[in-house]
């Protein structure tokens, strides 16, 4: 049961290149998401996407770039990374769009250091 | 907006309980409830429902109190591993949406021996 694997796991960048983080799920859930966690701030929405082909932003979405070619697969990429986006990044999944009865999974996380 | 957690840091020996409270300004759907391990990714507890449901796992419960956007975990005779970060995330009334569930920052508990 291979889940949700994120790829790089850790990666040290510098300030200004394109970076891609990984994200592949197995269970075929319909819903997928990108959080970052930052001490102090939890973790915040980046993007989301409820479907292949279906993207929408989260609540700090800037300087960041998704898309969903695939089910299984959903990539975040920095167009121009900057100090300000170093943090831990979480993939994550779910089978359902509303709240109530949704439970997300979470990737084991992508730590980038940008330099 | 953001949910506010309580305490942020609690330190306590093993056996003994905690509460985490988590509160929010705005009429809540759901409260989800997650714990991470340091340098792991945060693992599913339980959700709570709006109605006032209390829900339990081993010795770890919650409630959630409508009337004060309120939720609670409780941490029974706390054991080593219960060590971590918890972390709620809630979803509003005004959206049925996943993508507002909005997480609070967190409340790091530690148990030593």
């Amino acid at each position: 049961d291979a889940g949700i694997t994120q790829s790089p796991r850790y990666k040290i960048t510098e300030t200004g290149r394109q970076v891609t983080l990984m994200c592949h799920q197995t269970w075929s859930h319909s819903y997928m998401f990108w959080y970052r966690q930052d001490l102090g701030h939890g973790l915040r929405l980046i993007y989301y996407s409820a479907a292949a082909d279906i993207t929408d932003k989260g609540e700090v979405p800037d300087g960041y770039v998704v898309s969903r070619s695939k089910t299984e697969n959903f990539p975040l990429t920095l167009e121009s990374a900057t100090r300000s986006q170093t943090s831990v990044y979480f993939c994550a999944s779910s089978d359902g769009d509303r709240v109530s009865g949704n439970t997300i999974y979470f990737g084991e996380g992508s730590w980038l250091t940008v330099v | 907006q953001q949910p506010v957690q309580s305490p942020q840091a609690v330190i306590l020996r093993e056996g003994e309980d905690a509460v985490i409270n988590c509160s929010s300004s705005k009429a809540l759907y759901s409260v989800h409830w997650y714990r991470q391990k340091h340098g792991e990714a945060p693992v599913f507890l339980m959700i709570l429902l709006k109605g006032g449901e209390q829900k339990g796992h081993e010795k770890i419960s919650a409630s959630f109190n409508e009337k004060k956007q309120q939720s609670s975990l409780y941490l029974t005779a706390s054991q080593l591993s219960y060590s971590g970060t918890y972390f709620c995330g809630t979803g509003l009334i005004s959206s049925g949406s996943a993508r507002q569930l909005t997480f609070g920052s967190g409340t790091q508990l530690t148990v030593l021996p």
